[in-house]
């Protein structure tokens, strides 16, 4: 079935240093990929998106970089803030409205 | 425009009662979705509405339903409640159509406690 797997589940980096944080899926037929920040009792926000026709998009500090054949994704941050500092999760989707999540990755951008 | 509402915020049941959650999207959105968050299980899609129909279904016992107004407004329902029903509880809308998938945007969503 449809499964994501999103690594580290923590990552601590200081001010100023780049994070990444990788996605594998396994379907096949995925063609749309959403990046959401959550903050400590907020809702999940979209802050960047890919779709398969495209390999790489960015938005000011963050990027993120699809290989459709290796069946990966990564969010790139650079210059990282202490307000990076959240929960980022990886999902996706292929032509529908389900979102298929991983499991979530814990930033902490230490000052 | 306004975000995505949902009512109540929090809420505090009992096993083996029921509970009806609602979702308001963006003006326009016609389609959504609904995922439970757990610290277990993070966030898993429960169904999609649009059109007033369920186009997509996740992995939950049919315990759990929904519906979808024909403004767009969808509630969920969880019958017999159990203690791991406990969760966030989120719904999200977009544009949608057929065949692509469009941006969702999340609602500050339902804090349900079972007890």
């Amino acid at each position: 079935g449809e499964n994501v797997e999103q690594h580290p589940s923590t990552l601590s980096v200081q001010e100023g240093d780049s994070a990444v944080i990788k996605c594998t899926y396994s379907d096949s037929a995925s063609n749309y990929f959403p990046w959401y920040k959550q903050e400590l009792g907020k809702r999940p926000q979209l802050i960047i998106d890919i779709r398969s026709n495209v390999g790489e998009k960015k938005d000011q500090r963050i990027a993120v970089t699809l290989n459709k054949t290796a069946k990966h994704f990564s969010l790139h941050i650079t210059e990282t803030q202490p307000e990076d500092s959240a929960v980022y999760f990886c999902a996706v989707s292929s032509n529908t409205g389900k979102l298929i999540f991983g499991q979530g990755t814990t930033l902490q951008v230490k000052p | 425009k306004a975000g995505v509402t949902q009512t109540p915020r929090y809420l505090i049941k009992t096993r083996g009662q029921q509970v009806t959650l609602s979702c308001s999207p963006i003006s326009g959105h016609r389609s959504v979705s609904w995922y439970q968050q757990t610290p277990g299980q993070g966030l898993q899609f429960l169904f999609e509405y649009f059109s007033e129909t369920q186009r997509n279904k996740g992995n939950f016992p049919g315990r759990f339903s929904g519906r979808q107004f024909s403004n767009s407004r969808s509630e969920m329902n969880v019958s017999t409640l159990e203690l791991g029903d406990s969760a966030l509880y989120l719904c999200a809308s977009s544009l949608t159509g057929q065949g692509f998938s469009y941006e969702q945007y999340f609602g500050p969503g339902t804090r349900l406690t079972v007890t």
